[in-house]
């Protein structure tokens, strides 16, 4: 069984600067996929990025990108420019590549302060 | 294009009723997941139906808890005789095909069941 862990239950960052939550995982599958969600207030579960696991280049959307390390089994999202819209929880997801469920981990709320 | 629909966005039971949600998927979309969020945690999944069929139901508790899609309208997840631990944030999502390869799952914008 896969397992995703996100050791930091909460992270506040300045509007315009820069913040990472990290996220660690557990398989023994070779080919998988990451992906980071974003869950505002409103509960709405958004996709912010995907990484494939067999594509070394990591990921990026806008301002947000990921330092994906097979090896280490680590996919960390950074936030640059932070935005007071990013208030949110995130949460990092697994899926198997011949699987159909998303497991997660147990998010990060991050705060954006004025 | 509408999104994923799920009704009622509010559910309050009391202990020993039933609790049915209802899931519409996207418009084309053929699959449908369900995922449960408790309070401070992040989502586990339940169950994952095509319609007319129960594909993997790994995650669903062996009692109480049923769910289905069938061929004409939404998905239901049923809950009887709900316990005050029933009370969650349930979540459906639905794709266009075979959520395998990394493809998208869409997400409805859950229902908060309260059971007092």
């Amino acid at each position: 069984a896969q397992t995703v862990t996100q050791s930091q239950p909460e992270m506040s960052v300045q509007e315009a600067e820069t913040v990472t939550l990290s996220c660690t995982y557990d398989t023994s599958e070779n080919n998988y996929y990451l992906f980071w969600y974003k869950q505002p207030p409103s509960r709405q579960m958004i996709l912010v990025i995907r990484q494939e696991a067999y594509k070394q280049q990591n990921a990026t959307e806008n301002r947000f990108s990921v330092n994906f390390q097979k090896a280490a089994k680590s996919f960390s999202l950074k936030i640059s420019d932070s935005q007071l819209g990013d208030t949110a929880m995130y949460f990092c997801a697994f899926m198997r590549a011949a699987g159909n469920k998303l497991t997660f981990g147990g998010g990060t709320r991050v705060l954006v302060k004025p | 294009n509408a999104g994923v629909m799920q009704n009622p966005r509010h559910l309050v039971r009391r202990r020993g009723q039933e609790a049915r949600l209802r899931c519409s998927p996207m418009k084309g979309h053929s699959h449908v997941y369900w995922y449960r969020q408790l309070p401070e945690e992040g989502l586990k999944f339940m169950v994952y139906l095509q319609k007319e069929n129960i594909i993997d139901e790994s995650g669903m508790p062996k009692e109480r808890f049923s769910a289905e899609f069938p061929k004409e309208g939404p998905s239901i997840l049923r809950i009887q005789q709900v316990v005050r631990g029933d009370s969650a944030a349930y979540f459906c999502a639905s794709s266009p095909v075979r959520s395998g390869q990394g493809n998208e799952q869409f997400f409805g914008p859950g229902t908060r069941l309260t059971v007092l």
